[in-house]
C-alpha cells in the first residue's frame, strides 16, 4: 500500500524558517518524481515544487522560488522541503504528492502537515 | 503560466442527477489534464487523468473528456459520497496549475 506521511508543520514567525518531510512507503521511491502542493486555509491548491526521480529536474512555483528548496533522499525513501524566508500568506497545509503513470499529475497523496506563519 | 479555468464554482444538485463540470485552459494542453476530488479536511483524491482515463478504483460513473483548451468532467448519477469539491489541474508544463474548483452542494 503507497503511504506518504508529512511531519515538520508547525507555527513559525514570519522571516524564519521550517523543514518539511515526506516518509514515503509501499513502492520503489527512487523511480518516481515528487511533488509539494499546499492549500491556504478555505481556498484551493497551489502547486509548489516538484523533483524528479533522480534529481535531473526541479521546479519551484513563483511565489516560493529562491525561497524554498525541494530535496529527496532515495536512500531514506524521503521527500523533504526547505522553507525559507516565511511569510504570512505561506500558512497552509502542505501536502507531498506522487507523480502519476501518465505525467505530472498526482496519483498519490499524504495526509497534509500545517505550516503557520503567524507573529 | 497556462490559467485554469473552472466552471462553475458551485453546483446544488440531488442525488442521481447528472452533473457536468467544465474547465478550460488559457492554451492548448493536449490531453494533459487531471481531475481530483477532495472532501472537507481530506487530500485530494485523483480521478481522471489523461483527461479520459479513469483511475483505479474510481467508480465508473466518473468520466472526463475534451483536448485542447476545453473539458469536462461527468458524474452520471450523484451520489451521497460524491458532495465534494473538484478541482482541475493541468500537467502539460510547468508551473502546474489547477483550477479554482468546483463545490458540488446537496440542493
Amino acid at each position: 500500500e503507497v503511504q506518504l506521511v508529512e511531519s515538520g508543520g508547525g507555527l513559525v514567525k514570519p522571516g524564519g524558517s521550517l523543514r518539511l518531510s515526506c516518509a514515503a512507503s509501499g513502492f520503489t521511491f527512487s523511480s518516481y518524481s515528487m511533488n509539494w502542493v499546499r492549500q491556504a486555509p478555505g481556498k484551493g491548491l497551489e502547486w509548489v515544487s516538484s523533483i524528479s526521480s533522480s534529481n535531473s529536474y526541479i521546479y519551484y512555483g513563483d511565489s516560493v522560488k529562491g525561497r524554498f528548496t525541494i530535496s529527496r533522499d532515495n536512500a531514506k525513501n524521503s521527500l523533504y522541503l526547505q522553507m525559507n524566508s516565511l511569510r504570512v500568506e505561506d500558512t497552509a497545509v502542505y501536502y507531498c504528492a506522487r507523480d502519476g503513470r501518465s505525467s505530472s499529475e498526482f496519483d498519490y497523496w499524504g495526509q497534509g502537515t500545517l505550516v503557520t506563519v503567524s507573529s | 503560466d497556462i490559467q485554469m479555468t473552472q466552471s462553475p464554482s458551485s453546483v446544488s444538485a440531488s442525488g442521481g442527477d447528472r452533473v457536468t463540470i467544465t474547465c478550460r485552459a488559457s492554451q492548448g494542453i493536449s490531453s494533459w489534464l487531471a481531475w481530483y476530488q477532495q472532501k472537507p479536511g481530506k487530500a485530494p483524491k485523483l480521478l481522471i487523468y489523461a483527461a479520459s482515463s479513469l483511475q483505479s478504483g474510481v467508480p465508473s460513473r466518473f468520466s472526463g473528456s475534451g483536448s485542447g483548451t476545453d473539458f469536462t468532467l461527468t458524474i452520471s448519477s450523484l451520489q451521497p459520497e460524491d458532495f465534494a469539491t473538484y478541482y482541475c489541474q493541468q500537467a502539460n508544463s510547468f508551473p502546474l496549475t489547477f483550477g479554482g474548483g468546483t463545490k458540488v452542494e446537496i440542493k
